[in-house]
């Protein structure tokens, strides 16, 4: 039981390049989130999905795209990077058993120059 | 609105107690929630408590909530180095299926 996984766990992008970041848990949860965390800012709401086929803006959408792929799965692509997008980027899932508590990946570290 | 406050720095010396306080505004609060962030890895949720509760204890960890003054704390008795890490405080409202977190607050342990 791997929980929730995310890959890469680093990567650098050139300004304007494009890459998708792919998130996967194994615990049967229909709800899935992608939070960005920055120094000072805490942890944002970029898109989530609570549940197979649906998706939401969360807090900071602008400059993210996601697709739910099938209920295990919850992608996030950014087409066009910058240097603002630099930041830790974190997938989580959740159950609604006790009010929708969430379980986190590793998070994904992602530098744009 | 819905917001959650809590302060960004705590230090502690090992073996005293850590009290990390939260405040949040939105009364229909279904469930609270504490995580914690060790450097380099996700969040992992340490406890939670319902609305209807006033205090919850979990080994080392005691939960205290006042829903009159919207105000919860998270109590670790006899801190240890390990403990060092950023604690988040967090809240679920009822018909929603996403969390409102808090900054959070870095919590130093020193020997």
């Amino acid at each position: 039981n791997a929980g929730v996984t995310q890959t890469p766990k680093f990567q650098v992008l050139k300004t304007g390049q494009s890459m998708t970041l792919q998130c996967a848990q194994d615990m049967n949860h229909n709800s899935m989130y992608w939070y960005r965390q920055d120094p000072g800012m805490g942890l944002r709401l970029i898109y989530y999905s609570a549940s197979e086929g649906t998706t939401d803006k969360g807090e900071v959408p602008n400059g993210y795209n996601v697709s739910r792929l099938n209920k295990r799965e919850f992608s996030l692509r950014l087409e066009s990077a910058a240097p603002s997008q630099t930041s830790v980027y974190f997938c989580a899932s959740s159950s609604d058993r006790l009010g929708y508590e969430q379980y986190f990946g590793p998070g994904t570290r992602l530098t744009v120059t | 609105g819905e917001d959650v406050e809590q302060s960004l720095f705590l230090s502690v010396r090992e073996g005293d107690s850590s009290v990390i306080n939260c405040t949040y505004t939105d009364s229909s609060s279904t469930y609270l929630y504490w995580y914690k962030q060790e450097p380099g890895a996700g969040l992992q949720l340490l406890t939670y408590i319902f609305s209807n509760m006033d205090m919850k204890q979990d080994q080392r960890l005691t939960v205290l909530l006042n829903k009159k003054d919207k105000h919860l704390s998270l109590r670790i008795a006899d801190t240890q180095t390990g403990d060092s890490a950023i604690y988040f405080c967090a809240e679920s409202l009822s018909g929603y299926s996403t969390l409102t977190f808090g900054k959070g607050t870095m919590l130093l342990v020193s020997p």
